[in-house]
């Protein structure tokens, strides 16, 4: 069974930096693209960043382009998301989500975590 | 960056009645591998989104049979034949033809 556990999310100041981890379990982590996608409370999905599943193809939504950096570590099963500069409009849950393909397009995202809440504010 | 207006943005449904809600594309979603980016979720409340139908008209495996998914291009549709209690929460269209990815704006479905 598909698992993906979220963490790293909290109460941080406008400005400052926060780092999410996602530790995945029961499949080829290293097989497949990973993503974040994150969710205002009430509101709509927002694909926020993917990686490819050797790292040599990223993208990124235009509103955390030069803020956001997602990498992954296929030894240790784990995908992050480093947040600079946040901002109160990145206050969302933000999930981990398995890519059906290698690639970060050309699929669906097929297991999504229970997802971490970060709050930007003062 | 790729488009996707859903509507209705909510539906009142009596069970055992149809359902029907559309997404329409900016830009065709159709590959030149020949395959249709186009996928629908469905996330209840409390809950993680979860995939009905991928590719326009494919049934994730698990997926009830009463929901089906159609259209071509730009242009698509989840039908729900008749509705359960269950189907309750909000649907999603998405497109995974190229980053950035991106959602619809959602339709809420609750029953009357």
């Amino acid at each position: 069974e598909v698992q993906l556990v979220e963490s790293g999310g909290g109460l941080v100041q406008p400005g400052r930096s926060l780092r999410l981890s996602c530790v995945a379990s029961g499949f080829t982590f290293d097989n497949f693209a990973m993503h974040w996608v994150r969710q205002v409370p009430g509101q709509g999905l927002e694909w926020v960043s993917g990686i490819n599943w050797i790292s040599s193809g990223r993208g990124y939504a235009d509103s955390v382009k030069g803020r956001f950096t997602i990498s992954r570590d296929n030894a240790k099963n784990s995908l992050y998301l480093q947040m600079d500069s946040l901002r109160p409009e990145d206050t969302a849950l933000y999930y981990c989500v398995k890519g059906r393909t290698p690639l970060v397009a050309s699929g669906y995202l097929d297991s999504w975590g229970q997802g971490t809440l970060v709050i930007v504010s003062s | 960056d790729i488009v996707l207006t859903q509507t209705p943005l909510s539906l009142s449904v009596t069970p055992g009645q149809p359902a029907s809600i559309s997404c329409k594309s900016s830009q065709s979603l159709l590959h030149s591998d020949g395959k249709t980016y186009l996928y629908w979720y469905l996330q209840k409340p409390g809950q993680p989104p979860h995939l009905l139908i991928y590719e326009v008209s494919n049934r994730f495996p698990g997926v009830a049979g009463r929901f089906s998914g159609g259209g071509s291009g730009t242009d698509f549709t989840l039908k729900i034949s008749r509705v359960e209690a269950d189907d309750v929460g909000v649907y999603y269209c998405m497109q995974g033809i190229q980053p950035p990815l991106t959602f619809g704006g959602g339709t809420k479905v609750e029953i009357k």
